[in-house]
């Protein structure tokens, strides 16, 4: 079976900080991974995805994430928060021939000017 | 066109209701999904078409019933539902192939948000 958890509700960072998300999984066999963010009262939206090969991840918006398989982790990064990327952003993973994603339980991210 | 559409937006029925939430897409994928979401929590899986066919129900009650009338439609077909049901139900596609598609991103409708009275 495979999961996901992302160890904290909220990050909170000021503008123009870096910010991490964290993201640890579990999984039989390699991982596929993905970021997904959600603004309020809207559906989802990809930001980036592993699948193989280098293990940093660049996406849209300026963000990218690290792939570290000894640590089983898929942390997202920026270099410099927004105040318009505050959201609830979700960690997912599937498994090769799953068909099926399954969700972090997501973290909240407050970026404050 | 890289947008997924779902109708209604808001959609309020009773328990005895019948209703159907619908979503397209023409971005020629072959995985549709319909996912329930309940406010701050992730999305959970309810159903994966693949090429048309049902391939994972993740033991959803029957209340609720699925179809893929076109390789572009996915419907919700909605009846007797109880109070704890109301959720924003979202529907996503993907690219498929027969050998798997896990590995490719979803593109998330903006929901439908359902409550049942």
């Amino acid at each position: 079976a495979q999961s996901v958890a992302q160890p904290e509700d909220q990050v909170n960072v000021a503008e123009g900080n870096p910010l991490t998300v964290k993201c640890t999984y579990s999984v039989s066999g390699n991982p596929y991974l993905f970021w997904y963010v959600q603004y309020p009262n809207r559906g989802l939206q990809f930001l980036l995805k592993y699948i193989t090969g280098d293990n940093l991840v660049k996406g849209s918006y300026g963000f990218e994430a690290e792939f570290n398989k000894s640590q089983t982790s898929f942390h997202l990064k920026k270099p410099s928060a927004l105040v318009s990327d505050s959201a609830l952003y979700f960690c997912a993973v599937s498994q090769r021939g799953g068909n099926k994603l399954v969700f972090g339980a997501g973290t909240i991210l407050r970026v404050k000017s | 066109d890289t947008e997924v559409t779902q109708t209604p937006k808001h959609l309020v029925m009773g328990m005895t209701n019948k209703k159907s939430l619908k979503c397209e897409q023409h971005m020629g994928h072959r995985a549709m999904y319909w996912y329930k979401q309940k406010a701050k929590k992730p999305p959970e899986l309810m159903f994966v078409y693949s090429y048309e066919k049902l391939s994972i129900n993740e033991s959803v009650p029957s209340r609720f019933s699925p179809e893929c009338p076109n390789s572009s439609l996915l419907n919700l077909h909605l009846h007797a539902l109880q109070p704890e049901d109301s959720a924003l139900y979202l529907c996503a596609s993907s690219q498929a192939s027969l050998a798997g598609f896990s590995y490719n991103e979803q593109f998330f409708g903006p929901g439908t948000r359902l409550t049942v009275l």
